[in-house]
């Protein structure tokens, strides 16, 4: 079965600064990759996707970029954190674009 | 536009209870529907899948029923134990869709109390 990392569990940054958060993959080769943020109280918002290395969609315009250098490993990044970037980031994989095991989490929070 | 609702948006219950809660969803085509588990502060871990043809799967004491005409799913919990207190968050994938095309409910936040 497939295991989604993710580091780091929690991150205070000041706004303005930069962010990158790191998600890998075990088990299985050529996933699917998803960015979602999920806002207190809210669902999962499907920012970005990658359905191989260096091939990126986004769902949503924002402050935010995706990155894939390598088949097992996607990268969140921003130049410049705004407060409304605040909330729990997940990772997500999977062999299909229906298959999709989560990661823990990083809850990112803006100040 | 494709929506997913969930019912009731929060429950307490008495632990060993059993509970039901709902999903309606307007996607279409449909391909599947995915209950999943989201304790807090952690990812959401999935319980059952459902396609077209399926309409029961049962995950130890988590039964998801899903009703194609109607557009209705529901995920009943059995003797409720405290560990089962988090989100459970309905997912529905559209049929020859990407990443995109699941949309996801708000959740229904469980909490099992003694």
């Amino acid at each position: 079965s497939q295991t989604i990392h993710q580091w780091p569990a929690t991150l205070v940054q000041p706004v303005g600064s930069p962010l990158s958060l790191e998600c890998t993959v075990e088990g299985t080769s050529n996933p699917n990759l998803y960015w979602y943020r999920q806002a207190a109280g809210r669902g999962l918002q499907l920012l970005f996707y990658s359905v191989g290395i260096g091939q990126i969609s986004s769902e949503v315009p924002q402050n935010l970029s995706a990155s894939r250098p390598q088949d097992r490993q996607f990268i969140l990044s921003s130049k410049k954190l705004l407060l409304s970037d605040s909330g729990f980031y997940l990772c997500a994989g999977g062999g299909s674009s229906y298959e999709q095991y989560f990661g823990p989490g990083t809850r990112l929070t803006v100040t | 536009k494709n929506q997913v609702e969930q019912s009731p948006q929060s429950l307490i219950i008495l632990e060993g209870k059993n509970c039901t809660l709902q999903c309606n969803y307007t996607v279409s085509p449909f391909s599947n529907l995915r209950w999943y588990k989201q304790d807090t502060g952690r990812g959401p871990v999935s319980l059952t899948i459902m396609t077209f043809s399926e309409n029961t799967k049962s995950n130890g004491r988590y039964t998801a029923t899903l009703d194609a005409d109607t557009k209705q799913s529901s995920l009943h919990i059995t003797a409720s134990q405290l560990s089962d207190s988090a989100s459970y968050i309905c997912v529905v994938s559209e049929r020859g869709g990407t990443a995109s095309k699941l949309t996801f409910g708000t959740g229904t936040r469980l909490q099992v109390t003694l």
